[in-house]
Order: structure tokens, then sequence, then C-alpha cells
């Protein structure tokens, strides 16, 4: 079964910290892999998209990376501020797609205090 | 550029009602998929449009039912509702390239009562 896990469920760090959220998923033949933030009762917004090809994206403050071989992928936030504070979602497309179809973790709920 | 609209941001129904809600994709994207958040399962996966055509289906009842426009417009419906289908759905569309960004929409609020 084709399963996504986000450690851990909640995270709480002082401002200016840097930190890591972790995404693990059990079948490494995926197409891509999308990391979203989630503000309380809003939609997702899209933060990194990393193709199954790559080892790594930036994007401002945020960088991802992916090891297909182990089954994991890392979102490091640089110098943490209070806007970081939401939920943190990953996304996975296996294989045997150019689908609409994302698997995705439970989330991790960051909240950075000033 | 416009995002991915919904339409209604929130719903109020009663068991044993049914709903429809509508998403519109961003101009030019042809896929539509749809997923049901609730605290207890997260995000689940509903099924997928691409050119009028459900492509994929998750895991649920034959209650929900979606269709695709020629505009690439979308429609989730939920029959007989029970109390079980509150949750927020939110629609997500791409332009289906070799990249399939997934954009969502803010998602609609439904609450059965």
């Amino acid at each position: 079964k084709q399963e996504v896990t986000q450690i851990p469920a909640a995270l709480s760090v002082p401002e200016g910290e840097n930190l890591v959220l972790n995404c693990s998923f059990t079948d490494s033949a995926i197409y891509n892999l999308q990391w979203f933030r989630q503000d309380p009762g809003k939609g997702l917004t899209s933060l990194l998209l990393i193709q199954s090809s790559q080892r790594e994206q930036t994007s401002g403050r945020l960088n991802a990376s992916l090891d297909k071989s182990s089954g994991r992928s890392t979102l490091y936030i640089a110098a943490s501020q209070p806007g970081d504070s939401a939920t943190y979602l990953c996304a996975v497309h296996f294989s045997g797609g150019n689908t609409g179809k994302l698997i995705f973790g439970q989330g991790t709920t960051l909240q950075v205090k000033p | 550029k416009a995002g991915v609209t919904q339409t209604p941001r929130y719903l109020i129904k009663t068991r044993g009602q049914q709903v429809t809600l509508s998403c519109s994709p961003i101009s030019g994207h042809r896929s539509v998929s749809w997923y049901q958040q609730t605290p207890g399962q997260g995000l689940q996966f509903l099924f997928e449009y691409f050119s009028e055509t459900q492509r994929n289906k998750g895991n649920f009842p034959g209650r929900f039912s979606g269709r695709q426009f020629s505009n690439s417009r979308s429609e989730m419906n939920v029959s007989t509702l029970e109390l079980g289908d509150s949750a927020l759905y939110l629609c997500a569309s791409s332009y289906r390239d070799g990249r399939n960004i997934q954009y969502f929409g803010a998602g609609t609020r439904l609450s059965v009562l």
C-alpha cells in the first residue's frame, strides 16, 4: 500500500531557528513530490515540487530534498518567522502516472514563537 | 491569472439531502481533482477529471460523483448525505504537463447536521 508519513505531527520553535520537517513514503517508484502549506481553514499553497530525477529544490528560505532510495524527503526552513506558522503537508505522486492523484501525509503543524 | 475558484465556500445541509460543489480551474488547466479533508483521515483523493472524463477514482462510495464540462469546470455531487461527510472539500487543477504541479482552491466547508 502506498503511504506517506510525516514526523513530527507538531513542532514549536522560537523565531529565528532553522528547522527540518520530515516526510517518508513507502514506495520508491514516485513521479514527483510536492510540499504544501495550509493555514487554518484555508486551502493549500504549493511551496516546492521535486521531480523524481531531482535531489533538491530551493525557494527563498525553503529547501526540499528527495532521497528515493530511502523513501524520504525533508523540508528545511531557514531563519523561521512567526508568519511561517502553519501546517505543512507532503504529497506524493506515485508512478503510473502523470495523474492528479496525490497521496498526502498527515502534516506537521508548526508554531514559530516571537 | 485567477486561481482555482470553489463555490460555495460554506454549506450547511441535513442528513439525507444532496449537495453540489463547483470548481473552476486555472485558465488553461484541463485536469481537476477533488479531495476530502477531515481531522481524522486527513486529505483523501476522491477523483480526477481530464477532458471531461474521469481518469482516476479514490476509495469512496458511489454517493460521491462528479463531472467535468467542456470549459474544464467541474462539479462534485454527494447524495444522501451522512454526518461523516462533514469535511473541507478541496479541488486542485493542473496543466497536466511533465511537472504536473497541483494548484488548490480555498475549499468548500460542508457541515452535515
